[in-house]
C-alpha cells in the first residue's frame, strides 16, 4: 500500500528530554512537511523539505530540527529548547514543493511531555 | 498570521441538510484547497481550486472562490452523520507552502 506513515502514534516525553518522531512516505514525493496543531487550532508549519539534504524553517521552527538525509524519511527532533510541546504533529507529502500540490498526511503523533 | 480563516468555528445541523462554510485569505493566492480532519487523525484532501477557477464540484462538494472578495465556499449537500469533521481551507503562501485556518468544526446529526 502506498502512503504515508507516523510512528509512534501517543509519545510521552519528561521535560528536558529530546525526542525523535518519525515519518515516512512510499509515495516517491519530492517534498515533506511537519506541522504542529494543538487543540481547536489549524496547523502551523514547523519545516518543510522540497529535495532531499534540503529544508526550510518554516513559522515556528524555534525548538526542533529536522533531517532529510532519504527521499522516504522526514524525521523530527523536539528539543528541551521547545518550551511547550505537547501538540498533535502531522507530517506530510507532496509531489513537488510547487504551490499548487495537494499534501497527503499521515496519521499524527500526540506528544505529551509529563 | 493566518492567512486562511473559516468561519463559521463550529456548525451544527441535521442529517440531510445542505452545510455551508467559509474561508477568507488575506493576500493574492495562486489556489485554494480545502481539507477534511476527522478526530485525532490527519487530513484529508477534498478538493483544490485555482484561482482563474469561479466553481469546483465534486460529488456533494461545491466549492466557489472569489478571488475580488477573497473569499472561498464549501457547500456539502445532503450532509450525513459521517461528514461530522473539522474542515479546513489552505492557501499558498509562498516559497512551497501552504498555510491552514483554523478550521470549521462541523456536527451532523443523525
Amino acid at each position: 500500500d502506498g502512503g504515508i506513515t507516523q510512528s509512534p502514534k501517543y509519545l510521552f516525553r519528561k521535560e528536558g528530554q529530546n525526542v525523535t518522531l518519525s515519518c515516512e512516505q512510499n509515495l516517491n514525493h519530492d517534498a515533506m512537511y511537519w506541522y504542529r496543531q494543538d487543540p481547536g487550532q489549524g496547523l502551523r508549519l514547523i519545516y518543510y523539505s522540497q529535495i532531499v539534504n534540503d529544508f526550510q524553517k518554516g513559522d515556528i521552527a524555534e525548538g526542533y530540527s529536522v533531517s532529510r538525509e532519504k527521499k522516504e524519511s522526514f524525521p523530527l527532533t523536539v528539543t528541551s529548547a521547545q518550551k511547550n510541546p505537547t501538540a498533535f504533529y502531522l507530517c506530510a507529502s507532496s509531489t513537488t514543493g510547487v504551490l499548487s500540490d495537494t499534501q497527503y498526511f499521515g496519521p499524527g503523533t500526540r506528544l505529551t511531555v509529563l | 498570521s493566518q492567512q486562511g480563516e473559516e468561519d463559521p468555528q463550529a456548525l451544527s445541523i441535521q442529517e440531510g441538510e445542505n452545510a455551508t462554510m467559509n474561508c477568507s485569505y488575506k493576500t493574492s493566492i495562486n489556489n485554494l484547497q480545502w481539507y477534511r480532519q476527522n478526530s485525532g487523525r490527519g487530513l484529508v484532501h477534498l478538493i483544490l481550486i485555482r484561482s482563474n477557477e469561479r466553481e469546483k464540484h465534486s460529488g456533494r462538494l461545491r466549492v466557489t472562490l472569489d478571488t475580488s472578495k477573497k473569499s472561498s465556499s464549501l457547500l456539502i449537500t445532503a450532509s450525513r452523520a459521517a461528514d461530522t469533521a473539522s474542515y479546513f481551507c489552505a492557501t499558498d503562501s509562498g516559497a512551497g507552502k501552504s498555510t491552514f485556518g483554523d478550521g470549521t468544526t462541523l456536527t451532523v446529526k443523525p
